[in-house]
């Protein structure tokens, strides 16, 4: 069965400072992965998608993410984060065939940006 | 556009009432996901809806069931509300048959639904 596991639920870190987001999945055929972002009271919003090619994708906001087959990882990364990246992130993977295709979540991150 | 929308924004029931939520879908989209997010938790996939038709389902009790209109709009109506079914209900558009898969999913902010 697929799975989503985000290796921290909460990431403190200072503003300016870099940022990883840890996400690895379980699945036995292709897949197409996400990073969603959920600020406070709000909906969820694409940062990015893997879905072919390049197995590092940039993202809104200055977000990118390695897709790495091997390690069965996709880890969301900042170089320098700002106050209003606070937020929950949520990394989620689209595994199967056809129309069984799934999406599977996380259960988040959240990320903590202090001054 | 106005993107995906939701309403009522927030709802107060009792135990054993029953709820209606509305979605209106982006533009352009004629897939619409319903999704159940409990505090501290991931969204967790309630069904989809296609041509009018369910076409995939979550693990959810068929207390939880919806409607597609010809304008793609849907609704999600739970009934019998139980004090867990209290959470921010999601509902999520998109451009085709395979939504779940390739598709980017556009997300409305929610209804925040409290059951006391």
């Amino acid at each position: 069965a697929q799975s989503v596991t985000q290796l921290d639920s909460q990431v403190p870190v200072f503003e300016e400072a870099p940022v990883e987001l840890r996400c690895n999945y379980s699945s036995s055929v292709s897949v197409y992965l996400f990073w969603y972002v959920q600020y406070p009271n709000q909906g969820l919003q694409l940062l990015l998608k893997y879905l072919s090619g390049s197995t590092l994708v940039k993202g809104i906001n200055g977000f990118e993410a390695e897709f790495n087959k091997s390690q069965t990882s996709f880890h969301l990364r900042k170089p320098s984060v700002h106050i209003s990246d606070t937020a929950e992130y949520f990394c989620a993977v689209s595994a199967g065939a056809g129309n069984n295709r799934k999406l599977i979540w996380g259960l988040g991150t959240s990320l903590a940006v202090n001054p | 556009d106005a993107g995906v929308t939701q309403s009522p924004t927030h709802l107060i029931k009792t135990r054993g009432q029953q709820v209606t939520l509305r979605c209106s879908p982006k533009s352009g989209h004629d897939t619409v996901s319903w999704y159940q997010q409990a505090l501290g938790q991931g969204p967790q996939f309630i069904f989809q809806y296609y041509e009018e038709e369910e076409r995939q389902r979550g693990n959810f009790p068929d207390r939880f069931s919806g409607h597609q209109f010809p304008n793609y709009s849907s609704e999600l109506n739970v009934n019998a509300l139980l004090l867990g079914d209290s959470a921010l209900y999601l509902c999520a558009s998109s451009p085709g048959r395979n939504g779940r898969g390739g598709n980017e999913q556009f997300f409305g902010p929610g209804t925040r639904l409290t059951v006391l």
